[in-house]
């Protein structure tokens, strides 16, 4: 069973960094063709792809946000962390840790998502 | 950047068929899924490589890929099919979502 969690702030100020962490279970992030990775919603919009980390270390980005964006992985821990720096109020959303599968080039198994408010 | 377009909103009655389109630049060559989303729920998906049905997908659930344009069928729709639905495609390996589309059942 596969299952993955969000964990981080809940409350950022904007130019603070948001870290988030990913940890999951019910498979590895050694296996050939898996990857994870984060995608995030504002409130009542639309879902946004963020970023995704593979098995074998390769890295996608948003292009809209990849100078803002870091996504590394611990296979050790199960776990893969996102990076978002300067953030502002416009990055308010719930953030959510998703699992692609290698062989139906889907999202098939999401975490529960976070809400992240960034507000002064 | 790649971009994917939905209609805001399809409304259907009960027992009729909602047809949600997706249309992005050459979307024909690419492999494409659709997500459900509930209020309060993560997303799930109940389409994936244009018409494939992940286990325990109803089939009142369809896919078909033409030309620019993906389209996701619900026949027979029923109130619980009532939610957001996002359809997503991979361009040079980076995912992208679509604009999303209401399905309102009543």
């Amino acid at each position: 069973q596969i299952t993955l969690k969000e964990s981080g702030p809940t409350l950022l100020k904007p130019t603070q960094t948001l870290t988030l962490t990913c940890t999951f279970s019910g498979f590895s992030l050694s296996t050939s063709g898996v990857g994870v990775g984060w995608v995030r919603q504002p409130p009542g919009k639309a879902l946004e792809w963020l970023t995704l980390v593979y098995w074998n270390d390769d890295e996608r980005y948003s292009p809209s946000l990849k100078s803002r964006l870091t996504i590394t992985k611990d296979t050790s821990k199960n776990q893969a962390v996102l990076t978002m720096t300067n953030m502002d109020p416009m990055d308010t959303a719930t953030y959510y840790c998703v699992h692609k599968d290698s062989s139906t080039w889907s999202f098939v198994y999401w975490g529960q998502g976070t809400l992240v408010t960034v507000s002064s | 950047s790649y971009e994917l377009t939905q209609p805001p909103s399809v409304s259907v009655s009960p027992g009729q068929t909602a047809s949600i389109t997706c249309s992005g630049d050459k979307l024909g060559d690419k492999s494409a899924c659709w997500y459900q989303q509930k209020p309060g729920q993560s997303p799930v998906v109940v389409i994936y490589e244009d018409y494939k049905r992940p286990s325990g997908i109803p089939e009142r659930f369809s896919g078909s890929n033409s030309g620019n344009t993906v389209t996701l069928t619900i026949s027979g729709a029923q109130t619980v099919d009532e939610a957001d639905y996002y359809c997503q495609a991979w361009d040079s390996s980076t995912a992208v979502f679509g604009t999303g589309t209401k399905v309102t059942v009543l």
